[in-house]
């Protein structure tokens, strides 16, 4: 079993602080992939990150691959309302299968 | 256009009762993926369809699960003899090709719960 960690398990930030949440384990993974599900709804893909070491940008959100490509980070900056969501990583083993594993989750509220 | 669309979107079943559930993907993707998704917790992998074959089912918890998709289209999850640990969001995804790590599109989702 391919474990993802996610930490913190809950968070709960005023509007305009910043964040980061984290998923680590001691698998490689081939690519690893961040989403935002709302309640009621699939998540929905926010990056997909491939080489170790990566980092990429989508507007307030900063998302980094580890080296090993064993871990990642999601940074946001300013957090707002709309931020709120449950964030998952989700990573492709190195076997080639086509399936995702999933961490444990994140739940953020932003309280305006 | 059209996501991934699930029906029913909630479904209660008493307990030794078999359900089903239906998975409308994104028309032409190749791939379709089940899900198993506890409260609070992230989604686990259940089976995989390539088209019309099932190639991967590994994720079946046990052999009361099971999951057809006969045209390569539309698929069908169906439990039998439910149990209360059976409760969960069941989540279906497709994708475009059969490449690993091609992006997958969720629907939102079953809701079971077994009482």
């Amino acid at each position: 079993t391919q474990l993802l960690e996610q930490s913190p398990q809950f968070l709960s930030i005023q509007e305009g602080e910043n964040l980061t949440v984290y998923c680590n384990s001691s698998s490689v993974f081939s690519s690893l992939q961040w989403y935002r599900q709302e309640p009621g709804e699939g998540p929905v893909l926010l990056v997909t990150v491939v080489t170790g070491g990566e980092v990429k940008k989508l507007k307030r959100l900063t998302f980094q691959f580890g080296d090993a490509r064993k871990d990642s980070s999601l940074h946001i900056t300013a957090a707002q309302p709309g931020d709120t969501g449950l964030y998952l990583c989700a990573g492709f083993d190195q076997t080639g299968a086509n399936n995702l594993f999933f961490g444990t989750g994140t739940r953020l509220t932003v309280i305006p | 256009g059209a996501g991934v669309s699930q029906s029913p979107r909630y479904k209660v079943a008493k307990r030794g009762q078999d359900v089903a559930l239906r998975c409308d993907p994104i028309s032409g993707h190749v791939s379709l993926f089940w899900y198993q998704q506890a409260l609070g917790q992230g989604p686990e992998f259940l089976t995989y369809f390539q088209n019309e074959a099932q190639l991967d089912k590994s994720g079946l918890p046990s052999d009361r699960f099971f999951a057809e998709r006969p045209e390569g289209s539309v698929s069908t999850l169906k439990i039998q003899r439910t149990q209360q640990e059976d409760s969960a969001v069941y989540l279906c995804a497709s994708s475009e090709t059969g490449i690993s790590s091609d992006e997958q599109y969720f629907g939102p989702g079953t809701r079971l719960t077994v009482t």
